[in-house]
């Protein structure tokens, strides 16, 4: 199975802050790489698919980048409502992976 | 707007069978394959299989024998089995639509395993 090293696991932001996360495939995955956003007791929300396509509704201060093994996320000028997990998902090959998240913290 | 609602047990003896179910209404359940994702607490996501409206399945390896999924179109549902549970199985349990991606999850509902 496709395996996704995210990192860091952990990130400590101030607000207005810029926000970058990567996520690593093992193999590669083309652009079939999608973010998410999960906040405790509630359902993960999409945030970017095909590693830069905007989802609807998501501010534009959300984006992606990368293909191949290699992808970010990028939140420009954090906000305190972005304190959440973030995970990177695959879709190239079953079984469909997720990494292991990244935590974003406000300070 | 398309919801979905999982239901089921919340708790489970260890050795029974799992059996949850995601009701899915504003829309048809056809055209989509309907995945069930997992996470147990503190730790990550985890893809568990998903299904079409044609009764096609495709499950993670890691589950594959101990997991069935199946369609009620008639009642636009779509169930997850979970045989011979474990603490392991103890999670939070997502169902998620997915057209190119998964775009539209349940508010999840939570399984523990426990005698």
């Amino acid at each position: 199975e496709v395996v996704l090293t995210q990192s860091p696991d952990f990130q400590s932001v101030t607000p207005q802050e810029k926000v970058t996360i990567t996520c690593r495939a093992s193999q590669s995955i083309g652009s079939s790489l999608h973010w998410y956003q999960k906040k405790p007791d509630q359902s993960p929300k999409l945030l970017i698919k095909y590693a830069s396509q905007s989802f609807s509704g998501v501010p534009s201060r959300f984006s992606g980048s990368g293909s191949g093994t290699d992808f970010a996320l990028t939140i420009n000028s954090l906000e305190t409502e972005d304190a959440a997990t973030y995970y990177c998902h695959q879709s190239s090959t079953l079984p469909w992976t997720f990494g292991q998240g990244t935590k974003v913290e406000i300070k | 707007q398309m919801q979905l609602q999982e239901s089921g047990p919340g708790l489970v003896k260890p050795s029974e069978t799992l059996s949850l179910t995601c009701s899915v209404s504003g829309g048809s359940i056809g055209g989509y394959y309907w995945n069930w994702i997992r996470q147990p607490a503190g730790k990550g996501l985890e893809w568990i299989g998903r299904i079409y409206i044609s009764g096609t399945t495709n499950y993670n390896p890691s589950l594959k024998s101990r997991v069935t999924m199946s369609v009620d179109t008639s009642k636009n549902q779509i169930s997850l089995k979970v045989a011979s549970a474990t603490a392991a199985d103890t999670a939070m349990y997502f169902c998620a639509r997915r057209e190119d991606t998964f775009d539209i999850w349940g508010r999840g509902t939570m399984v523990t395993v426990s005698s």
